[in-house]
């Protein structure tokens, strides 16, 4: 079975600290995906990485950046939290690339910022 | 641009009943199309999907799919449901034509819930 673990599953932080959220896959997949779960609106994708150091920014990237030195290693990074970010964050990871493949999820980090 | 609509914020049921969960999409080439499950405090898990092929998806837990390409929709159906079919249902599209790896636009979320 393919497992993707996340860091940590809650996290509270003051306004302002950095914060690092970082997601492990186990199945040699390519693509690894960061989202964002709010009630009412979904996942919204913060950004993606199709291969090795290869970056592409989804539909909300303000405020966070990401960094994928090794294959199965995704981490979020949250320079400044503000209080906007309290949120799910959800990592996932997929096969190929031609769009074919569904996602695998981790368990999520629930953020609290204060 | 893709997109996807859940018209319904929430679905109830009685149990043995059968159910539907609604999705309509929008892409500019051919979709494809996802539902996926959520638990509660857990991560999303993949029911099924559709790619190419027959219009009728089979998926886990018994349920299936219907894609309706003159009315641009993907509902997700079960015959009969379960108690513990209640959880909070997302579909997702991705337009076949788009590059950059497969990513997803997901809906805003259907909570469904069966009662006895």
């Amino acid at each position: 079975d393919v497992k993707v673990t996340q860091s940590s599953r809650y996290l509270v932080k003051r306004t302002g600290e950095k914060v690092f959220l970082e997601c492990v896959q186990d199945m040699d997949h390519e693509n690894m995906f960061w989202y964002r779960q709010d009630p009412g609106l979904g996942l919204r994708l913060i950004y993606f990485s199709y291969d090795v150091k290869m970056k592409e920014k989804g539909d909300i990237p303000e405020g966070y950046s990401v960094s994928r030195e090794k294959k199965e290693r995704f981490s979020l990074i949250l320079e400044s939290t503000s209080t906007n970010q309290t949120s799910m964050y959800l990592c996932a990871s997929s096969s190929g690339q031609g769009g074919y493949n569904e996602q695998f999820f981790g368990p999520g980090t629930r953020l609290t910022v204060l | 641009a893709q997109s996807v609509a859940q018209p319904e914020d929430q679905v109830n049921v009685a149990e043995g009943n059968p159910l539907t969960v609604k999705c309509t999409y929008s892409v500019s080439g051919n979709p494809y199309l996802f539902w996926y499950v959520q638990y509660p405090n857990r991560g999303l898990q993949f029911l099924l999907k559709y790619i190419t092929g027959d219009n009728l998806v089979k998926g886990s837990y018994g349920f299936e799919a219907e894609f309706n390409k003159s009315q641009t929709s993907f509902h997700l159906k079960k015959p009969s449901a379960l108690v513990s079919d209640s959880a909070l249902y997302f579909c997702a599209v991705r337009d076949g034509l788009t590059g950059g790896g497969n990513k997803l636009t997901f809906g805003t979320g259907t909570q469904l819930k069966v009662e006895l």
